[in-house]
């Protein structure tokens, strides 16, 4: 198994530009979502998937967009980059949205805008 | 709303000696709650968590945390670390209704040969 993969590793973008990071999962896991990582602020919730074709919003989901139309996969989109969503983002998933699972994360997206 | 403070920021430690970082929760419920680790341009591996039964919980890698619900504590430890640890550790809850982590700040963490 992959596990929880992400591409790509670096992206550098200009402001206003659109992009998808993706994500895909080979464990059959129910659960996904996507977090940043930003300095000195832990990592935060941008949206989570319960099943394919379920999605919501997570603690900070201004300027992301996502859809679930698979079970393994759930990409992360960029409408409109913006400076402030410079990060390096996540992508984790687990076998169902029990809070007791286990999450698994994917080794990370470093996201650059200009 | 549930939160984590990790106090400490950077720690350093010297190889051999023994480690415990901190972690404080806020949460209304029963917690469930978890240590990860990240070394350095990777993801998060998860190290160890609890959400019942023995307070004491062990986890890979040698660590060790124990739940205090009266200090609203789930600190981390290990009696002998070794360079290899140098990493960043995060504390996380998960609320109830759904597996959403709230992660606190991180502690990173400086072995010293």
């Amino acid at each position: 198994n992959a596990g929880v993969t992400q591409t790509p590793k670096f992206q550098v973008l200009k402001t206003g530009q659109s992009m998808t990071l993706q994500c895909a999962q080979d464990m059959n896991h129910e659960y996904m979502s996507w977090y940043r990582q930003d300095p000195g602020m832990g990592l935060r919730l941008i949206h989570y998937s319960v099943g394919a074709g379920i999605t919501d919003q997570g603690e900070v989901p201004n300027g992301y967009n996502v859809s679930r139309s698979t079970t393994e996969d759930f990409p992360l989109r960029l409408l409109s980059a913006a400076p402030s969503q410079t990060s390096v983002y996540f992508c984790a998933s687990s076998y169902s949205r029990d809070s007791s699972d286990t999450q698994y994360f994917g080794p990370g997206t470093r996201l650059t805008v200009l | 709303a549930q939160s984590v403070t990790q106090p400490d920021i950077h720690i350093t430690v010297s190889e051999g000696a023994s480690l415990e970082l901190r972690c404080n929760y806020s949460y209304g419920a029963t917690p469930y709650l978890f240590w990860y680790v990240q070394s350095p341009g990777q993801g998060l591996q998860l190290l160890l968590k609890y959400f019942s039964g023995d307070t004491l919980v062990q986890g890979i890698k040698g660590f060790e945390a124990e739940f205090k619900r009266s200090q609203s504590s789930f600190n981390l430890r290990k009696p002998s670390v070794h360079w290899s640890d140098a990493a960043e550790y995060f504390c996380a809850v998960s609320s109830g209704g759904g597996n959403k982590l709230t992660f606190g700040t991180g502690t990173q963490l400086k072995v010293e040969l």
